[in-house]
């Protein structure tokens, strides 16, 4: 079934720095879907882009979704060590209503 | 009802033997989904249910995995002759979605999973 491609697989930045994680898929998504699962937890849902070219921001964190709708990503500004977690991003796949990317795991170092 | 609610939260079996996750949603979502998850890895899809009917079941699922959600409320996941390659996070999670556009999703919530360990 569809896939949604996620790089990097890890990132490891300073406290402050930026971080920026991409979804790629290879056919068009009507929705995408962001999600982060800290260390022990389960996946929190984000937020949910819908409209082409569609940019979503929330405090630090900011949310594009494609013109072509086969992409997407999430953007990180000056990284907190509460960001620390894995970011997963999830769309529809095949019959499936929500098939998951592996994710991004981002470390902060203080 | 202020979330989904997974049963047991840990589980430790013996191979071979047979194993009943349980998973309470939300109680007005009608979209019911489990995934499965090991270390390092993201949620995998299993199957899913909309109300009481099961919509869609992984490929990679075998024989072995069964999913229920009789009423449209609760669902149970079995797995029959567990093999230590089992041994994960079982995530239940459940939405909103549209009864005739499969595609379109409102946001999912995850219980707390059960971890099984077949040893």
């Amino acid at each position: 079934g569809q896939q949604v491609m996620q790089i990097p697989q890890y990132q490891h930045v300073q406290e402050g720095e930026d971080f920026t994680t991409y979804c790629n898929s290879s056919t068009t998504l009507s929705n995408i879907q962001w999600y982060k699962q800290r260390p022990g937890g389960h996946p929190v849902f984000l937020i949910q882009l819908v409209k082409s070219g569609e940019v979503k921001k929330q405090k630090r964190l900011t949310f594009q979704f494609g013109e072509a709708k086969k992409n997407s990503s999430l953007h990180i500004t000056a990284t907190q060590t509460t960001d620390v977690g894995t970011y997963f991003c999830a769309g529809p796949g095949g019959n499936t209503p929500l098939v998951f990317g592996k994710g991004t795991r981002l470390s902060v170092i203080a | 009802d202020t979330g989904v609610s997974q049963n047991p939260r840990h589980k430790i079996t013996k191979r071979g033997q047979n194993v009943t996750f349980r998973c309470d949603p939300i109680s007005e979502h009608n979209r019911l989904y489990w995934y499965r998850q090991t270390l390092g890895q993201g949620p995998e899809f299993l199957t899913y249910f909309q109300n009481e009917a099961q919509l869609e079941k992984s490929r990679l699922l075998s024989d072995r995995f069964s999913a229920e959600r009789p009423k449209g409320s609760f669902s149970t996941l079995e797995i029959q002759r567990t093999e230590q390659g089992d041994s994960a996070m079982y995530l239940c999670a459940s939405s909103l979605g549209r009864t005739f556009f499969r595609g379109m999703n409102t946001e999912a919530f995850f219980g707390q999973g059960t971890r099984l360990t077949v040893v």
